[in-house]
């Protein structure tokens, strides 16, 4: 069963306009919630993070909303760009009482931005 | 710093072949981890080390799969009697510290089994 869950397969967007990613969770004891890009044929490189102690943070055009009540997590990139083209993972870790090497990932979102 | 470095990039083996990889990791990163995906999946955990301690094992990680860390520098990954399942890219990352989980991957090594 996953417990990450990235219900989109892929997701386009128009350059300019909001990208929205979204991500669910089953685990309650997950506290830190990811966010990974990865480009065809190279590693995922780490975006954006939020503990469950917060709802939002923001860097720069990326801001991640986290929902703890429904499971719920959102990547969102305004404006984008062609370049935000890539599959994105959410990833999540447990609780220090669990894994301190696991992170738990999606099975990723597949986002074009057309010029 | 050239980031996390795998070699090779890809290998194609035989069925009941054996196969090592090679991780070196940021050189200031005290934790190294070896994650497997294969296609249409994220990155799943295997192994991680802190230091030259294997500290966690995953399930995942039966007992043809061995890893080490020699000195708490490079990570080898071997797979004894590789079986077409072993099919996947294996990555490696790293990170300098407990608790700081955005980890810097390398680009993978890509494993065909034949």
């Amino acid at each position: 069963d996953q417990q990450v869950k990235q219900n989109s397969p892929s997701l386009s967007v128009q350059e300019g306009r909001i990208s929205i990613l979204n991500c669910d969770y089953t685990n309650s004891m997950f506290d830190y919630f990811l966010w990974y890009k990865k480009y065809p044929a190279e590693g995922p490189t780490f975006l954006i993070s939020i503990s469950s102690i917060k709802d939002k943070n923001e860097d720069g055009r990326f801001t991640v909303f986290l929902n703890k009540s429904a499971k719920h997590l959102s990547l969102h990139i305004v404006p984008s760009q062609p370049g935000d083209s890539a599959v994105y993972f959410c990833a999540a870790r447990e609780h220090a009482g669990g894994s301190q090497g696991n992170l738990i990932f999606g099975k990723g979102t597949k986002l074009s931005v057309k010029p | 710093d050239t980031g996390v470095s795998q070699d090779p990039r890809h290998k194609i083996t035989k069925r009941g072949q054996n196969v090592t990889f090679r991780c070196d990791p940021i050189s200031e990163h005290n934790r190294l981890y070896w994650y497997r995906q294969t296609l249409g999946q994220g990155p799943e955990f295997l192994t991680y080390f802190q230091n030259e301690a294997q500290l966690e094992k995953s399930r995942l990680l039966s007992n043809r799969f061995s890893a080490e860390r020699p000195k708490g520098s490079f990570s080898t990954l071997e797979i004894q009697r590789t079986e077409q399942g072993d099919s996947a890219m294996y990555l490696c990352a790293s990170s300098p510290r407990t608790g700081h989980y955005g980890y810097t991957f390398g680009s993978g090594t890509r494993l065909t089994v034949v």
